[in-house]
């Protein structure tokens, strides 16, 4: 069972707004920063969002992150089947010393 | 950027030492800028850290695998280290090696899938 809780599915047509959320603590999501990673099938996870919600060049404005207390959330606008993707949530965690993630939200582009 | 390649054997027999290697090229370990670190993945599942090291060799572990594991570097090759003794089935897994910057993971290295059978 992941630290961080996140949807395990989530879905949306070409052009909506989809958001995914994903719950923590104090000792992690409460007192340090989140980040946001997008994994397709495959591959290995990419960095999408970082510190709650700073984009890494080459990541769309489509892209956006928030935080608020202990729950975190990842924001895509403009959907796009090129945006179906496990998109996971992560952030350090002080008792443990290390990062903690989420379980992955599985997101289909109907 | 630093880019990250793990190597290793990809099978590994059941309660013997599972052993990878990661290189980091595009930038040197003994570098305050990053630190290296190892995530893994079951099939089909989410992420789970197993542990990294900061460039002074000291090193942090997933309390749920400690008891088990060695994590190295080497600067002058520039790279890290990973052994994990007495693997299961339940520790069949893509390995990842990744670049840490203050905490945050900014580089994954391609993985590595280890599978335990005998």
């Amino acid at each position: 069972q992941s630290v961080l809780s996140q949807p395990p599915s989530a879905s949306g047509t070409p052009g909506q707004r989809v958001t995914i959320s994903c719950s923590g603590s104090s000792s992690n999501i409460g007192s340090n920063i989140v980040n946001w990673y997008q994994q397709f099938p495959g591959t290995a996870p990419k960095l999408l969002i970082y510190s709650d919600n700073q984009r890494p060049s080459g990541v769309p404005e489509r892209f956006s992150g928030s935080k608020s207390g202990t729950s975190a959330s990842l924001a895509i606008s403009g959907l796009r089947s090129e945006d179906e993707a496990d998109y996971y949530c992560a952030a350090w965690d002080d008792s443990l010393s290390g990062p903690v993630f989420g379980g992955g939200t599985k997101l289909t582009v109907l | 950027q630093v880019q990250l390649q793990e190597s290793g054997p990809g099978l590994v027999k059941p309660s013997q030492t599972l052993s990878l290697t990661c290189t980091v090229s595009g930038g040197s370990i003994s570098s305050t800028d990053f630190f290296c670190g190892w995530i893994r993945q079951h099939p089909g599942k989410g992420l789970e850290w197993i542990g990294h090291i900061y460039n002074d060799g000291s090193p942090f572990y997933n309390p749920s695998l400690r008891s088990r594991l060695t994590m190295s570097v080497d600067t002058s090759e520039d790279q890290v280290s990973l052994k994990l003794n007495s693997v299961t089935a339940a520790d069949t897994a893509v390995y990842y090696c990744v670049a840490m910057f203050q905490g945050v993971i900014v580089n994954w290295g391609q993985g590595r899938l280890v599978t335990v059978s005998s």
